[in-house]
């Protein structure tokens, strides 16, 4: 079946860091590909996403490219803020496009 | 509020008892889904439905778990004989339309179970 595996953490960063959270996915056929933020207190929140191959998400400086030939979606961000404090999840959703599969999670610390 | 809104927030019962979590998806979103989020883990899939019935079930761990939505809006997770083991946030998600392939998924603060 499908399955995500992202990097364990806690990532801890000093302000103004780079950022690079690893993930790698299991599925048949052509998964479109998400990036997941959970903040303090809130709930899961779109952050980018990509559906094709080479295809590359981006939103709040944070980049992920849609890699096949290494079955990945790597997260990254280049000058990371205190507000990026949080919990990443990897997902993805199969062919069927019902739902999503997440990863573990990924929680990132962000010291100013 | 325009979010997804689910109640209770927190819930804590004994084993043994029945509970019911509630979910009110975004006004006019057609897509619904449960999940569950085991300490340090990730959501998992329990449930989607599109409108009123469910369209992929396969995600319920066993018998004692069942979700309606009679009406297309708002849905109800029951869980019977509840078990230690079932303690989780149990979250909600809903979507305009379709999957997540199709739309967004818009997801509430969650209701945490706990079973002593």
């Amino acid at each position: 079946g499908d399955s995500v595996t992202q990097m364990e953490g806690p990532v801890t960063l000093s302000e103004e860091a780079f950022l690079t959270i690893n993930c790698t996915y299991t599925a048949t056929g052509y998964p479109s590909l998400f990036w997941y933020v959970q903040y303090p207190g809130e709930g899961l929140q779109l952050l980018l996403k990509a559906t094709k191959a080479d295809d590359k998400g981006s939103n709040k400086g944070f980049e992920a490219t849609y890699r096949k030939e290494t079955t990945s979606f790597h997260l990254e961000k280049g000058s990371v803020q205190v507000s990026d404090s949080a919990v990443y999840f990897c997902a993805l959703s199969g062919a069927a496009g019902n739902k999503l599969t997440f990863g573990g999670g990924t929680r990132v610390l962000v010291k100013p | 509020g325009a979010g997804v809104s689910q109640t209770p927030s927190n819930k804590v019962t004994e084993k043994g008892k029945y509970v019911e979590l509630r979910c009110d998806p975004i006004s006019g979103h057609t897509a619904l889904y449960w999940y569950r989020q085991s300490l340090g883990q990730g959501p998992e899939f329990l449930i989607y439905f599109q409108g009123t019935g469910a369209a992929d079930d396969s995600g319920l761990p066993n018998d004692r778990f069942f979700a309606v939505r009679p009406e297309g809006s708002v849905s109800t997770l029951k869980i019977q004989r509840t078990e230690r083991g079932d303690s989780a946030v149990y979250l909600c998600a809903s979507s305009l339309m379709g999957g997540p392939n199709t739309g967004e998924l818009f997801f509430g603060e969650g209701s945490r179970l706990t079973v002593l």
